[in-house]
């Protein structure tokens, strides 16, 4: 198994511009979830799927924008780039036999984008 | 709402010291898991433990330690005999039963000198 896999690794985006993160996940796991990372900061949760066609908004949704049409991927959408959502951003997913509150997340390695 | 607290920004010491990492958190669900996670320089994030609630026992991991205190809220983590490769960002999170989000504190930085 590949794990969790984001692409790109880097983006630099400017202001308005707009573009999507991929994730993907080839273990079958219905929990998906979308985090960024600010400078020295801890991790804020901007959205999260429970299954295919279901998603929900976490902490900071704002100028995000998500999609899960399948188990496997869970790409993240930014419409008009602003300096605010530069940031390093994780996907992460959690085992089906152990969704429960003390599942461990799987996180993918991060994508670092900025916007000038 | 769930908040979990790491008031040690950055800590530095020299290798082969012991170290610990403070995490206290609060939460108004009597049933709820913890977690520590490490992020090395090269930035991914590595899942080192996961306590649930009721398991108020320590747990050791070779130079890993950990001190779950709910009377203080409080879930340590202290790493013994300190080495240069310890150094990265930890984070300690709070998940409760009653929800899916899983809270992170803002991390501390621990840099082990040679």
């Amino acid at each position: 198994n590949a794990g969790v896999t984001q692409t790109p690794k880097f983006r630099i985006l400017k202001i308005g511009q707009s573009m999507t993160l991929q994730c993907a996940q080839d273990m079958n796991h219905n929990y998906m979830y979308w985090y960024r990372q600010d400078p020295g900061m801890g991790l804020k949760l901007i959205y999260y799927s429970v299954g295919a066609g279901i998603t929900d908004k976490g902490e900071v949704p704002n100028g995000y924008n998500v999609s899960r049409s399948t188990t496997e991927d869970f790409p993240l959408r930014l419409e008009l780039a602003a300096p605010s959502q530069t940031s390093v951003y994780f996907c992460a997913s959690i085992p089906n036999r152990d969704r429960g509150p003390g599942a461990e997340q799987f996180f993918g390695p991060g994508t670092r984008l900025t916007v000038l | 709402a769930q908040k979990v607290t790491q008031a040690q920004t950055e800590i530095s010491v020299v290798e082969k010291e012991d170290v610990t990492l403070d995490c206290v958190y609060e939460t108004r669900d009597t049933t709820y898991y913890l977690f520590w996670y490490k992020q090395p320089p090269s930035g991914e994030l590595v899942f080192l433990i996961r306590r649930n609630s009721f398991d108020e026992q320590n747990e050791i991991s070779g130079r890993y330690s950990w001190n779950f205190q709910k009377s203080t809220s409080s879930f340590n983590f202290t790493i013994t005999a300190s080495q240069v490769v310890d150094s990265a960002v930890y984070f300690c999170a709070l998940r409760e039963t009653s929800g899916s989000r899983l809270t992170f504190g803002e991390g501390t930085q621990l840099t082990v000198n040679p």
